[in-house]
């Protein structure tokens, strides 16, 4: 069973559209990072979000942290192919930095 | 700093060989994790040293797999004897300290034939 689930596992749109991504726990977290991986290369983080509700822009990029803390979401409005990538969300606890399974993001031009 | 260096950046053997993966940490760098990536499975932790001394190393699948970090500049993965089932793509990442940044290498592709 996987600790965080991510969806959707993939997502292909058009320049232009918005979408959000979605990552789930079961358990609460005390921070959550996001990141993206490009073909080729190793994960770079985006963002941590720490507080519950809290809300991060970076951009055209919107993070958000669940109330309770178990979940959280990425929002992308007017997606440009250089979106195109492997989302992943991480959750820190236990003394570990745990991987979601990703969203793989494609926009095409 | 030139980031977490990772080498092989590929590298293609045979079922039963050994391969070992080798990782530099950035410099000042406390926390040094070893992952591996499949399409199957995502990014799994495979180990974990904080201060050149493995912590948790409840990733790693079988005794075939082995990880040492002899000093803060150097660690290496190694698998002995190699299996197809091995391929992926291992990352090396460090960190300043559990709830910073991880830093990733550009991570070696591993294929077992």
């Amino acid at each position: 069973t996987q600790l965080l689930e991510q969806s959707p596992q993939f997502l292909s749109i058009q320049e232009g559209e918005n979408l959000t991504v979605y990552c789930n726990s079961s358990s609460v977290f005390s921070s959550l990072q996001w990141y993206r991986q490009e073909p080729g290369e190793g994960p770079v983080l985006l963002v941590t979000v720490v507080t519950g509700g809290e809300v991060k822009k970076l951009k055209r990029l919107t993070f958000q942290f669940g109330d309770a803390r178990k979940d959280s979401s990425l929002h992308i409005t007017a997606a440009q192919p250089g979106d195109t990538g492997l989302y992943l969300c991480a959750l820190q606890g236990a003394q570990k930095l745990v991987f979601g399974q990703g969203t793989r993001l494609t926009i095409n031009p | 700093d030139a980031g977490v260096i990772q080498s092989p950046r590929h590298e293609v053997t045979e079922m039963g060989q050994e391969v070992t993966l080798r990782c530099k940490p950035i410099s000042g760098h406390d926390y040094l994790f070893w992952y591996r990536q499949t399409m199957m499975r995502g990014l799994e932790l495979l180990i974990y040293f904080n201060n050149n001394v493995p912590i948790d190393d409840s990733g790693m699948p079988e005794d075939r797999f082995s990880a040492k970090m002899p000093n803060a500049s150097f660690s290496t993965l190694k698998i002995q004897p190699s299996e197809p089932r091995d391929s992926a793509v291992y990352f090396c990442a460090s960190s300043r300290t559990m709830n910073t940044e991880a830093f990733f290498g550009q991570g070696t592709r591993l294929t077992v034939v």
